[in-house]
């Protein structure tokens, strides 16, 4: 069956990089796209950019200058990288499928704390 | 970006009885290619979302009939009917039509 798996590190240093994976299973990353959403404790959703299946990417202009998603199809696997973390980036990052969001990572949550 | 206001912000309801949450978006979600990409999602307490309603009316695979969504151009609905105790949580619609994609705040569905 479909699944999403997100991992990562549960604290980061201000300023710092984050580095996050989505490991994918029951689905080809070549034939679907991946997307990665952010939520704040108790708040909405905020998307943050998809890797399409053909290997290109897009991105929310809101972290276009220190956000980057990349893969690696062999391992089933989605990357995100954010620079420059701020203590407003804390929140829940979740992985999620195709643009309608079919089938979503348990999420990873982030704390930017020193 | 296209700004999706939810109303209302809380709901309360009696199981068995019947909701509706409204969805508007700032600009027309009609794409160029024809479809209308909104949708909705349930988060319950704990959880990751679920995708419920994609492009506007049709159900995603094993959600009840019970979950209707309805609407055009700036305009949605989603109506759950006899509701349920798995029914409660926080209902999100979401538009894919424009980047970047958006999602409204949230409706929370609680009992009465």
């Amino acid at each position: 069956q479909v699944q999403l798996k997100e991992s990562g590190p549960g604290l980061v240093q201000p300023s710092q990089t984050l580095s996050l994976t989505c490991t994918v299973s029951g689905f080809s990353l070549t034939s679907y796209s991946v997307h990665w959403v952010r939520q704040h404790s108790g708040k909405s959703l905020e998307w943050m950019g998809r890797m399409w299946s053909d290997g290109d990417t897009s991105y929310n202009s809101a972290f276009t200058s220190r956000l980057s998603i990349s893969r690696d199809t062999s391992k089933s696997q989605v990357f995100l990288k954010m620079n420059s973390l701020q203590t407003e980036d804390t929140g829940t990052y979740y992985c999620a499928r195709n643009g309608v969001f079919d089938y979503w990572g348990q999420g990873v949550m982030v704390t930017v704390s020193s | 970006d296209v700004v999706m206001t939810q109303t209302p912000v809380s709901l309360s309801v009696s199981l068995g009885g019947q909701v509706s949450i409204s969805c508007r978006s700032s600009q027309s979600l009609v794409h160029n290619n024809g479809n209308t990409y909104l949708s909705w999602y349930l988060q319950k307490p704990g959880q990751s979302p679920q995708l419920l309603i994609y492009k506007v009316s049709n159900r995603f695979s094993g959600i009840s009939d019970r979950f209707s969504g309805s609407g055009s151009g700036t305009d949605f609905t989603l109506k759950i009917s006899r509701v349920e105790p798995d029914d409660l949580g926080v209902y999100y619609c979401g538009q894919g039509t424009q980047y970047p994609y958006t999602f409204g705040a949230g409706t929370k569905l609680e009992l009465k």
